[in-house]
C-alpha cells in the first residue's frame, strides 16, 4: 500500500521569498515520487520526480525538491517565488510496479506582491 | 515526453445518459490510465486501460459505470454511464513514457444536470 500527506492544503508566500510546500509519503516498496502542478483551468504538468538516484532532484520553473528516506518526506522547495507559480501542487507517490499513481490532497499557492 | 489530446475537452449531460470520452497519444505506449477529479478534490485513479484485454478497474469503480475501451496503443475511450451528477468532475487519461514519467491529457469537464 502507498499513500502521501501533504501537510499543509494552502500555503500563502510573497513574491520573491522562499516557497516550502510539505510532503510525507508512505510505500510498503522502493518509491518514486513526483510533483505535479496544476494551473486554473490548466492540465497537470510534471515538475519533477525521484526515482532513486540522486536524492536532491532539480525540476522545471527553479523548484527542486529532497528525498530524506529516514523522514520520509519529499518536501518541495524554490528559493523566490513569483507570481506565476500561483497553482495548485500535487504529491505523488508510485510503486510496487504497474505505475499506478497515489495523489496526495493538494497545496494551493498563494503569491502576493 | 507525450502529447495527449481528450475530446470532448468539456459536456453539459442530463442526468441518465451516457457520455464517451476519447483520449489520443502521439506515440504508442503501453500503460494509459483513467482518472476522475471531482470539485475541489485530488486526483482518483479510475482505472488501467489494457490494449488488448480487459481494463483493470480500482476498488469503487465498475466496469458496468465507467467502461473502457483500448483497442491500440495509441487510443482510448472512457464512458460515463448512467450519468447523475455525483458523475460531475473533470476526467483525465493518463500515459507512462518509456522514461516512467507519467503524463496527463487537458481533462474533459463533465456538468450532469
Amino acid at each position: 500500500a502507498q499513500s502521501v500527506t501533504q501537510l499543509d492544503s494552502h500555503v500563502s508566500v510573497s513574491e520573491g521569498t522562499p516557497v516550502l510546500l510539505r510532503c510525507n509519503y508512505s510505500s510498503s516498496y522502493s518509491p518514486s515520487l513526483f510533483w505535479y502542478v496544476q494551473h486554473p483551468n490548466k492540465g497537470l504538468q510534471l515538475l519533477l520526480k525521484y526515482t532513486s538516484a540522486a536524492t536532491l532532484v532539480k525540476g522545471i520553473n527553479g523548484f527542486e525538491a529532497e528525498f530524506k528516506k529516514s523522514e520520509t518526506s519529499f518536501h518541495l522547495t524554490k528559493p523566490s517565488a513569483h507570481m506565476s507559480d500561483a497553482a495548485e501542487y500535487f504529491c505523488v507517490v508510485s510503486g510496487g510496479g504497474g505505475n499506478k499513481l497515489t495523489f496526495g490532497t493538494g497545496t494551493q499557492l498563494k503569491v502576493e506582491l | 515526453s507525450a502529447v495527449i489530446s481528450q475530446k470532448p475537452s468539456r459536456d453539459i449531460c442530463q442526468r441518465g445518459t451516457s457520455l464517451t470520452i476519447q483520449c489520443q497519444v502521439d506515440s504508442q505506449v503501453t500503460m494509459m490510465f483513467w482518472y476522475r477529479q471531482q470539485p475541489g478534490q485530488s486526483l482518483t485513479l479510475i482505472a488501467t486501460a489494457n490494449q488488448g484485454s480487459e481494463a483493470t478497474y480500482e476498488s469503487g469503480f465498475v466496469i458496468d459505470k465507467f467502461p473502457i475501451s483500448r483497442p491500440n496503443l495509441t487510443f482510448s475511450t472512457l464512458t460515463v454511464s448512467n450519468m447523475s451528477p455525483e458523475d460531475s468532475s473533470i476526467y483525465l487519461c493518463s500515459v507512462v513514457t518509456s522514461g516512467y514519467e507519467q503524463y496527463f491529457g487537458p481533462g474533459t469537464r463533465l456538468t450532469v444536470t
